[in-house]
């Protein structure tokens, strides 16, 4: 059964603290992995999104990771900002699977002053 | 910037009630699909459409739910009878090509609550 994976549930740094957020993928084949925010009460808003040949894609403050061999992603924050507060959902594509996406269980990320 | 809108926010009704949930999405996208969170869970995939018709659905979109296109912007969620587990969140998306290529543009979601 395709799985996502997060770790860890939940994080509190201090803002301006970098973070990284882990993510763990049994679906296969994969086509492509997605990393969104989401606002309590929300929807989830795409801040990256990598094909199977990509290591590494970047969006301002945001960089995602990925290694298909170990399946396995990371999305690191920089600099923290506190309305970087959210849930952040790392969500694969199977191949073929056209936009039926797995969603992991999301880390709930709270940046303090 | 384009969005994806929904309504209502939130609806409440009895057990075993119709519900139609509306959504309009980016007006030149081509693909529309119907997510949902029940309250402290993963988010779900429902059914993706394209064409006009179902492209892909998944095992909780069973006879009780149904989607249309009724016109040239609105895509509606119909679910037949309501039950207590049909409780949740549910967001519309939309996006602009299909598979790898569809970055999706998720909408504020609708909270259906039955009783």
């Amino acid at each position: 059964k395709n799985q996502v994976e997060q770790s860890p549930q939940s994080l509190i740094i201090l803002e301006g603290k970098n973070c990284t957020l882990q993510c763990n993928y049994t679906v296969s084949p994969f086509s492509n992995l997605r990393w969104y925010k989401q606002d309590t009460g929300r929807g989830p808003v795409s801040l990256t999104i990598m094909t199977f040949s990509e290591n590494t894609k970047s969006n301002g403050r945001y960089t995602a990771t990925l290694d298909a061999d170990t399946k396995q992603s990371s999305l690191h924050i920089t600099a923290s900002q506190l309305s970087d507060s959210a849930s952040y959902i790392c969500v694969v594509s199977p191949s073929g699977g056209g936009n039926m996406l797995t969603f992991g269980g999301g880390t709930r990320l709270m940046v303090k002053p | 910037e384009p969005e994806v809108t929904q309504t209502p926010s939130h609806q409440v009704t009895q057990m075993g009630q119709e519900v139609i949930l509306r959504c309009v999405p980016i007006s030149n996208h081509l693909y529309f699909y119907w997510y949902r969170q029940i309250l402290g869970q993963k988010v779900e995939f429902l059914v993706s459409f394209y064409n006009n018709e179902i492209s892909e659905k998944s095992e909780i979109f069973d006879d009780q739910f149904s989607v249309e296109r009724p016109d040239g912007s609105n895509f509606t969620l119909k679910i037949r009878s309501t039950k207590l587990e049909d409780s949740a969140m549910y967001f519309c998306a939309s996006s602009a090509a299909g598979g790898a290529a569809g970055e999706l543009f998720f909408g504020e979601g609708s909270r259906l609550t039955v009783l």
